[in-house]
């Protein structure tokens, strides 16, 4: 059975790099062809996507966040990882690791999710 | 890119069936067949119920289907339970090849 679980920070200073891990368990990241993803849930509002790596190392982000954000894998860990630089208080959300079966947004395995806070 | 247009909340009573529509562009919804619907409770991750438009993926019940007309998907929930409560959300693929999802709806099960 595949589970992934956030870790990382739960509060960051305004204009620092929030950093995120996803490690991925029962499932290696290399074997399937998945696409491995990052979302976020802002308190009150919508869902965003953010991004996903493709195990080959390609990547795809949100247009409105990709000035910003590095998504990465570690082979030897089995993990990947979120960096969004320069964040603000709107950067303040619960994020998701999940993956997608398809490259077409069928994520049918999440983390739980974890609470960021961007405040000084 | 703008999010999709979902109605921000929808209602029906037990056994009834309702329709959230998620609305888009040719740029997204209308120009491709990758149209995913999700269900969240709260403080709970998101749950995949419909992919491709219209797929269930195993284990979803069937009184949960999706479709899709021009611009706009919808996610039809019949013999509305209790348990359906909760917000639910469409996500789309756009022709910058990324993702991206609708405001989100809230269902209330009178």
């Amino acid at each position: 059975q595949v589970q992934l679980q956030e870790s990382g920070p739960g509060l960051v200073k305004p204009s620092q790099t929030l950093s995120l891990t996803c490690t991925v368990s029962g499932d290696s990241i290399f074997s399937g062809g998945y696409y491995w993803s990052w979302i976020r849930h802002h308190p009150g509002k919508g869902l965003e996507w953010i991004g996903y790596i493709y195990y080959s190392g390609t990547t795809y982000y949100n247009p409105s966040l990709k000035s910003r954000v590095t998504i990465s894998v570690d082979t030897s860990k089995n993990q990947f990882s979120l960096n969004l630089n320069s964040v603000t208080a709107a950067d303040t959300a619960v994020y998701y690791c999940a993956r997608d079966l398809s490259g077409y947004y069928f994520l049918d395995c999440w983390g739980q999710g974890t609470l960021v806070t961007v405040s000084s | 890119q703008s999010a999709l247009t979902q109605p921000a909340s929808v209602s029906g009573s037990p056994g009834q069936s309702i329709t959230i529509s998620c609305t888009g562009t040719g740029n997204d919804v209308g120009g491709y067949d990758y149209v995913s619907w999700y269900q969240q409770h709260p403080g709970k991750a998101p749950k995949v119920l419909i992919y491709d438009v219209s797929n269930r993926p195993l284990g979803v019940s069937n009184r949960f289907s999706g479709s899709k007309s021009g611009n706009t998907a919808s996610l039809t929930i019949s013999g509305l339970q209790a348990e359906d409560e909760a917000d639910y959300y469409c996500i789309s693929y756009t022709v910058s090849g990324t993702g991206v999802f609708g405001g989100g709806t809230k269902l209330t099960v009178l």
